[in-house]
């Protein structure tokens, strides 16, 4: 079972440069989302969408974009990527209503230098 | 605004208990509790719906008071397993955004 897949898990990037993180679910999941974790911080959310075609800003949008290109794939892109960028990035998703929790992906561990 | 869990952290020995909180300045109509392992993903552990108790886990049982927008997550005779960071979740009512608690640092010695 593949679950919620994040490519790549690790990367390392140049202050300026940019680059697009990869999200695929497998689980026919409505919502999906993006949140950033720093060192011994907890989750913030970056970005959500609640359906195909849908994304809305969560607390920390600034510096990022997402594409949600269709129900299983939601990308967060870093246009110019800043030191405060360093962070581990979740991909998440869950199903639809209030009871349904997140299952999230393994993570990307984003470095910039 | 995240919910505020307290404490933000704690040390325990094998076989005591711990209670860990979680508070909203929102109205909470359902939470969430995760446990994440250093260098891992969060895992979900269990979910309150409101007016509802809800055990996941064997030793591990939590509440949910909606009129004081808290939920408390009780962990019994705990395991070397059970270190780790607990974070509450929730849907901001209304919207399909999901926000995550402060988190609490578990940590359980032998």
């Amino acid at each position: 079972n593949a679950g919620v897949t994040q490519t790549p898990k690790f990367q390392v990037l140049k202050t300026g440069q940019s680059m697009t993180l990869q999200c695929a679910q497998d689980m026919n999941h409505n919502s999906m989302y993006w949140y950033r974790q720093d060192p011994g911080m907890g989750l913030r959310l970056i970005y959500y969408s609640a359906s195909e075609g849908t994304t809305d800003k969560g607390e920390v949008p600034n510096g990022y974009n997402v594409s949600r290109l269709n129900k299983r794939e939601f990308s967060l892109r870093l246009e110019s990527a800043a030191p405060s960028q360093t962070s581990v990035y979740f991909c998440a998703s869950s199903g639809t209503g209030s009871n349904q929790p997140q299952h999230f992906g393994d993570g990307t561990r984003l470095s910039i230098l | 605004q995240q919910p505020v869990q307290s404490p933000q952290a704690v040390i325990l020995r094998e076989g005591e208990d711990a209670v860990i909180n979680c508070s909203s300045s929102k109205a909470l109509y359902s939470v969430h509790w995760y446990r994440q392992k250093h260098g891992e993903a969060p895992v979900f552990l269990m979910i309150l719906l409101k007016g509802g108790e809800q055990k996941g886990h064997e030793k591990i049982s939590a509440s949910f008071n909606e009129k004081k927008q808290q939920s408390s997550l009780y962990l019994t005779a705990s395991q070397l397993s059970y270190s780790g960071t607990y974070f509450c979740g929730t849907k901001t009512s209304g919207t399909y955004k999901y926000i995550f608690g402060t988190g609490t640092r578990l940590k359980v010695l032998a």
